[in-house]
């Protein structure tokens, strides 16, 4: 579907810097919102997800936060390294399927 | 080693000719569903299904076909394939109950129809 609008569709960062991807949603009734990270060549994988009864996940250098009042959720990557370069996937859960955002080419220079 | 397998990798091939895309999970996972990524649309869902021989249509289901025979597979059919067609595949499994879980995706298959 075309639930969820991500942003930016493009973004470079220096090495150790932060990068922050952000996604809206229109369904309330939404309750779960993976992120994914797809290599070139790979498949996405899941690297970080958040639920509704929570308003921050962090595991490491990556974090999201969900704010459902505004209907929007970001994935926050600190101390960025080479090998965080890849295209970043937001979704949203709508009944039985995930609906994914656009995606996010992030590049992480040296 | 758990993972989710596609077949072919790549395919090229010509207008009207069917085709099939296996896809396989060792996991014992009821939840299957295939996906195509094209550039600036990010992915979109063509067919999932809940168990074996329940299937429902995704948001873009035209043009493709899938069964659930057995739990581990779940090929997709093109009957006439088109250029139209034309894209990266991935196939995802996840344990139960739908989308709320970790959706594990295959290497991904990368059709040309001509």
């Amino acid at each position: 579907g075309e639930n969820v609008e991500q942003h930016p569709s493009t973004l470079s960062v220096q090495e150790g810097d932060s990068a922050v991807i952000k996604c809206t949603y229109s369904d309330s009734a939404s309750n779960y919102f993976p992120w994914y990270k797809q290599e070139l060549g790979k498949g996405p994988q899941l690297i970080i997800d958040i639920r509704s009864n929570v308003g921050e996940k962090k595991d490491q250098r990556i974090a999201v936060t969900l704010n459902k009042t505004a209907k929007h959720f970001s994935l926050h990557i600190t101390e960025t390294q080479p090998e965080d370069s890849a295209v970043y996937f937001c979704a949203e859960r709508a009944g039985y399927a995930l609906n994914f955002g656009k995606g996010t080419s992030l590049l992480v220079t040296p | 080693e758990a993972q989710v397998t596609q077949n072919p990798r790549y395919l090229i091939t010509v207008t009207g000719k069917k085709l099939t895309v296996t896809c396989s999970q060792n996991m014992n996972h009821e939840y299957m569903s295939w996906y195509r990524q094209d550039p600036g649309l990010g992915l979109r869902q063509i067919y999932y299904s809940m168990n074996v021989e329940v299937t429902d249509k995704g948001d873009v289901p035209e043009g493709y076909k899938v069964s659930r025979k057995e739990k581990r597979n779940f090929p997709l059919i093109l009957e006439s394939p088109s250029p139209n067609q034309t894209s990266l595949y991935f196939c995802a499994s996840t344990p139960t109950g739908g989308a709320n879980n970790e959706q594990f995706f295959g290497p991904g298959t990368r059709l040309t129809v001509l």
